[in-house]
């Protein structure tokens, strides 16, 4: 299984909402990532996990929350976003050790803030 | 500043030639470098990647080279496929392995 599996695929929400996206892998990857893609754009990188504890925050503003509850799960939650925060969020996960070099990707959520 | 970078936003190639996807990169101290391949409203997909300390490194139809003098990667991608379209990203790794990509080149191989 090299699976990284997001909900939900897409998402609209209000500038006044509270929601989460979710990513699961079963890899046994104790490194975990965040990444904001916009249009036309390359993925950014927004936190790293390491071991569940936030090793990386890529100067994110506060309306994002990230949170690590095991070694399988990342959940990122989302308050008071604006419209430019619209953007193809993708998790990814990798080994945080040994030879294997590649990190995989989920298929991201398409969020739409109105 | 730019870390990686990829100077090419675009490439067309005829099916069953060679696609050469181009990537330069800054940062002396990256060890391993990735390329991906993306279609659109997907995720990111492993291609091949190559350590700092080789200069090349083969699977099967993709072909990466390094050349740690000038700082540059590029991908050989031969025969061309008509598959093989989509948008290519050059990535560096980080100390805690987290990825920096390029901006991406959209490669579109004609049947």
């Amino acid at each position: 299984d090299t699976e990284v599996t997001q909900t939900p695929k897409h998402l609209v929400m209000g500038m006044t909402n509270k929601k989460s996206l979710k990513c699961e892998q079963h890899m046994g990857h104790r490194a975990m990532y965040w990444y904001k893609q916009k249009a036309k754009k390359p993925p950014e990188l927004m936190f790293v996990y390491s071991y569940e504890k936030l090793s990386i925050n890529e100067s994110v503003p506060s309306r994002f929350s990230p949170e690590c509850p095991n070694s399988s799960l990342l959940n990122l939650h989302l308050h008071a976003l604006q419209p430019e925060d619209s953007a193809l969020y993708l998790c990814a996960s990798s080994q945080s050790t040994g030879r294997s070099t590649e990190a995989f990707f989920g298929q991201g959520t398409r969020l739409t803030v109105v | 500043d730019q870390q990686v970078k990829q100077n090419s936003p675009s490439l067309s190639v005829q099916e069953g030639r060679i696609s050469i996807l181009n990537c330069d990169y800054t940062n002396s101290m990256f060890d391993y470098f990735l390329w991906y391949k993306k279609y659109p409203a997907e995720g990111p997909t492993f291609l091949i990647s190559i350590s700092s300390i080789k200069d090349k490194n083969e699977d099967g139809r993709f072909t990466v080279f390094l050349n740690k003098s000038a700082k540059h990667l590029s991908l050989h991608i031969v025969p061309s496929q008509p598959g093989d379209s989509a948008v290519y990203f050059c990535a560096s790794r980080g100390s805690a392995r987290q990825l920096t990509f390029g901006s991406g080149t959209q490669l579109t191989v004609l049947p």
